[in-house]
């Protein structure tokens, strides 16, 4: 099935661009998004982006999709302490309902 | 945000005992699914519903089971509660199935419910 990898950890300074990555086995994955958890809540989806785009913008978030590497990521920019959180990449297919998460990033935010 | 409300919100039992959390929409989304969530796994899913009284097995499935009798309602039961279940539980929804490329239908979230089972 599919597996979804990211790094555990991001340590940025404040002001500075931040990158998280995330790496996906299944290359019929359609649908690629990404969600932010602040502690203690649910998750909220941050952005989105298709199989059929190579890079989305929407305001400080980038996201840039690599199909033939199976990579996505996220760029935050001009980070802020608010930006300190968990970071779920998540997947599915075309076919099906059911998403993959990957077991998140948390960024830690630096004055 | 999406209307899901999750209870209850935190709930300390012992090991053998039966729990059930509960989870409500007012989205009337047919899709529901029941994550668990622990350190260095992400979200995993548990069970899912297509429908009422239509369930469906996830990656970690041993030892819950669900029930869906009403649209907005979806159940979540641990017939007897074990260490391993200690968790934070997510409900979500979704609105749709096979999509067009140009929809951006995604889960929205409930808060959570932190279990303890000790």
């Amino acid at each position: 099935g599919e597996d979804v990898e990211q790094s555990l950890f991001l340590s940025v300074r404040e002001g500075d661009s931040s990158v998280i990555n995330c790496t996906y086995t299944d290359s019929s994955s359609t649908y690629l998004y990404w969600y932010k958890q602040e502690p203690g809540a649910g998750l909220q989806l941050l952005t989105y982006i298709f199989s059929n785009m190579d890079m989305k913008q929407d305001q400080r978030l980038t996201v840039l999709l690599n199909k033939k590497d199976k990579h996505l990521s996220l760029r935050i920019a001009d980070t802020q302490t608010g930006d300190s959180a968990i970071y779920f990449c998540a997947v599915r297919g075309n076919y099906g309902q059911n998403f993959v998460f990957g077991p998140g990033t948390r960024l830690s935010v630096l004055p | 945000d999406a209307g899901i409300t999750q209870s209850p919100r935190h709930k300390v039992t012992e090991t053998g005992t039966p729990v059930t959390l509960r989870c409500h929409q007012t989205e009337n989304h047919r899709y529901m699914y029941w994550y668990r969530q622990d350190p260095g796994h992400g979200l995993r899913l548990i069970h899912y519903s297509y429908g009422v009284k239509d369930t469906d097995k996830g990656e970690v499935s041993d030892g819950y089971s669900v029930s869906r009798s009403k649209t907005e309602d979806f159940l979540l039961t641990l017939e007897s509660a074990t260490s391993s279940q200690t968790s934070v539980y997510f409900c979500a929804i979704s609105q749709a199935y096979d999509l067009p490329m140009t929809s951006t239908d995604t889960q929205y979230f409930g808060p959570g419910t932190r279990l303890t089972v000790l």
